[in-house]
């Protein structure tokens, strides 16, 4: 499985733009790079994935490095909503049915 | 369109006993795997069903197993509880095996075990 690398917390004002970094330097080339994350008693939401391009949806945008070593989670205007652990993983290719998380970044936004 | 569906959602059990956790996956869905969470531990994976076939297990002793049914709705299982299964256990539904496609996860069971 591919070990993912996150800070452990980062911090952010509301209505700022947030850069979420994770690295992945052992993913394979058929892996796809998953961002969840998990607000207090839920269980974790999807955000986006990824391959080779960068992705944009609803929610956020996904950087990936051309080398796809490292990837960068983008939230365009942090919320207090969006206050919550953020796990980036891979899926597909090695890690056939399963998402191995890591410790996650715990992202604290102030108003 | 419902969500993924886990029951009971809170559940206290004595040391010894057994324990069946239930999960529905979003209709359509084939996938199903199961992770637990713990706070020293964070969030393990524990197995993946697809279409009623385990494909892929974590590394958790043989009193955790889990089954898949023909409607896709699973269950998993702990025999001889112990104070160290105390945790949140999650259920996670996809269309199909995951990769280019996302994961919907439920709210869990919390065990609690005394």
């Amino acid at each position: 499985d591919a070990k993912t690398t996150q800070p452990n917390s980062m911090e952010s004002n509301e209505e700022e733009p947030v850069h979420l970094p994770c690295n992945h330097s052992t993913i394979s080339g058929t892996d796809y790079i998953h961002w969840y994350r998990q607000l207090p008693s839920q269980g974790p939401e999807y955000v986006i994935h990824g391959l080779t391009s960068n992705v944009n949806n609803r929610m956020a945008s996904l950087a990936i490095a051309e080398d796809r070593k490292s990837s960068t989670l983008i939230l365009h205007r942090a919320t207090l909503r969006d206050a919550a652990v953020y796990y980036c993983l891979s899926a597909g290719g090695t890690s056939y049915g399963k998402l191995t998380f890591g410790q996650g970044t715990i992202l604290t936004v102030h108003p | 369109k419902a969500g993924v569906t886990q029951t009971p959602r809170y559940l206290i059990k004595t040391r010894g006993q057994q324990v069946t956790l239930s999960c529905s996956p979003i209709s359509g869905h084939r996938s199903v795997s199961w992770y637990q969470q713990t706070p020293g531990q964070g969030l393990q994976f524990l197995f993946e069903y697809f279409s009623e076939t385990q494909r892929n297990k974590g590394n958790f002793p043989g009193r955790f197993s889990g089954r898949q049914f023909s409607n896709s709705r699973s269950e998993m299982n702990v025999s001889t509880l112990e104070l160290g299964d105390s945790a949140l256990y999650l259920c996670a539904s996809s269309l199909v095996v995951l990769g280019d496609t996302e994961a919907f996860f439920g709210q869990g069971t919390r065990l609690t075990v005394v």
